[in-house]
């Protein structure tokens, strides 16, 4: 079974510091795929990024990046110079392949941020 | 950009009635899913779609939910006996272009929150 693990429930950041989300996962399977997602206060769901378990190099996308490390099953997302903007529920989740050959998405219980101007 | 759709944005609805959520995933995949997010809690796999027919589906995908592809855009998520515990947002996700794979990723509707009284 697959499981994704958030330990920050809520984290408050003035704007302009920089902010680390955390996601810890667990599965059997060596092949994977990790993503993080952003939900903002009007509901939706909007894709940030997609690893897959083979590529351990960490990425950065403008004031983004990801720390993606396989020997302590993290993949961590940092947020550089905050903007209210960021102020968000982010999830980070794992797919496998299942027996029945479809991908599922397994969710962390997400981490609320608030960026206080 | 093409993007998933998903029609009512809310749904109100009386206990034991039927309802049906409807989403128009992006044009070109072939992979479809339903998830639901309780108030306040994480996202939560219902069920996958492919070639016609339910690939995988969660526990909580019991027979009072079924899935149909009625037309070639049309993807609907129907509750046949709603109960106050299915209270939620539904999301809708798609991925997989043809001759791609599913592990392409998922992108999300904006979700229907449906409110059972």
């Amino acid at each position: 079974a697959q499981k994704v693990t958030q330990a920050q429930t809520e984290i408050s950041v003035v704007e302009k510091e920089d902010v680390t989300l955390d996601c810890v996962y667990e599965t059997r399977d060596t092949t994977y795929y990790l993503f993080w997602y952003k939900q903002p206060p009007s509901g939706e769901l909007v894709f940030l990024i997609r690893r897959n378990s083979f590529d351990e190099q960490n990425e950065i996308s403008g004031r983004y990046s990801w720390n993606f490390q396989k020997s302590t099953s993290s993949f961590n997302f940092t947020i550089t110079a905050s903007q209210v903007v960021d102020s968000a529920v982010y999830f980070c989740a794992l797919s496998v392949l299942s027996g029945a050959g479809s991908y599922q998405l397994t969710f962390g219980k997400g981490t609320k941020l608030s960026v206080i101007p | 950009e093409p993007e998933v759709t998903q029609t009512p944005s809310h749904q109100v609805t009386q206990m034991g009635q039927e309802v049906i959520l409807r989403c128009v995933p992006i044009s070109n995949h072939l992979y479809f899913y339903w998830y639901r997010q309780i108030l306040g809690q994480k996202v939560e796999f219902l069920v996958s779609f492919y070639n016609n027919e339910i690939s995988e589906k969660s526990e909580i995908f019991d027979d009072q939910f079924s899935v149909e592809r009625p037309d070639g855009s049309n993807f609907t998520l129907k509750i046949r006996s709603t109960k106050l515990e299915d209270s939620a947002m539904y999301f809708c996700a798609s991925s997989g272009r043809a001759g791609g794979t599913s592990t392409d990723t998922q992108y999300f509707g904006p979700g229907t929150r449906l409110t059972v009284l």
